[in-house]
């Protein structure tokens, strides 16, 4: 398996464009997770999906900020307008995992995109 | 919600010496910890990591104990070398099936 699949790796835009992040989550994982990653607030959970669905956004900062999960293989984090503050590293992350039973399974990561908001 | 903690935020240490991490947790329902490393410009990757089931867990050089009791986790590196060089994650569950991620700790292995 190729891990979890992010694109594009690197993102510079202007203030006010919008900016739409893509995630592959490992074939068979139904839990995926977007992060955000600051020097300063370290990672951050933006959004979590459970077998497609959103179980928690409460830590998306905005509502510029948008995330879809239209099926099993496919994730997209929307920033509409995207500002110079959003500049970060956003990680897609997958896992195993059921959300009734509580039951942690092992988190992995995508390479990142590094958004530059200029 | 879950807090972590993790201390020192930096670390340097002699090639070949110990280097130890604690972090601390609020959740006492919180359930499994893992650890991540995070090297420059890289993903995170998980290295380690232990259930409340057990108070020890190890692998090769590394190894993680836990105490429940007082709410804490530590990692433990032994004999470092120069590509331990890294930063650290410790997280614990909480809810369902999240992770809350410490700040991190940069370790620096000095030849």
């Amino acid at each position: 398996d190729a891990g979890v699949i992010q694109s594009p790796r690197h993102e510079v835009t202007e203030m006010g464009q919008e900016v739409t992040l893509r995630c592959k989550p490992i074939s068979g994982h139904n839990s995926l997770f977007w992060y955000r990653q600051t020097m300063m607030r370290g990672l951050e959970l933006l959004i979590y999906f459970n077998n497609n669905v959103p179980i928690d956004d409460s830590g998306m900062p905005e509502d510029r900020f948008s995330a879809k999960m239209p099926n099993a293989s496919f994730s997209t984090l929307k920033i509409q307008p995207s500002e110079p503050r959003d500049s970060a590293v956003y990680f897609c992350a997958s896992s195993w995992g059921d959300s009734l039973a509580g039951d942690n399974e092992k988190l992995f990561f995508g390479s990142g995109t590094q958004l530059s908001v200029l | 919600g879950e807090n972590v903690e993790q201390h020192p935020s930096t670390l340097s240490v002699q090639e070949g010496d110990s280097a130890v991490i604690k972090c601390t947790y609020s959740d006492s329902a919180s359930n499994y910890f893992p650890w991540y490393k995070q090297e420059l410009g890289k993903r995170p990757q998980l290295i380690i990591d232990i259930r409340s089931n057990v108070g020890e867990k190890k692998d090769q050089r590394i190894a993680v104990t836990l105490n429940k009791t007082a709410k804490h986790f530590s990692l433990h590196i032994t004999e470092t070398q120069p590509e331990d060089s890294a930063v650290y994650f410790c997280a614990a569950s909480y809810g369902n099936n999240r992770l809350a991620f410490g700040k991190g700790n940069q370790v620096v292995v000095i030849p």
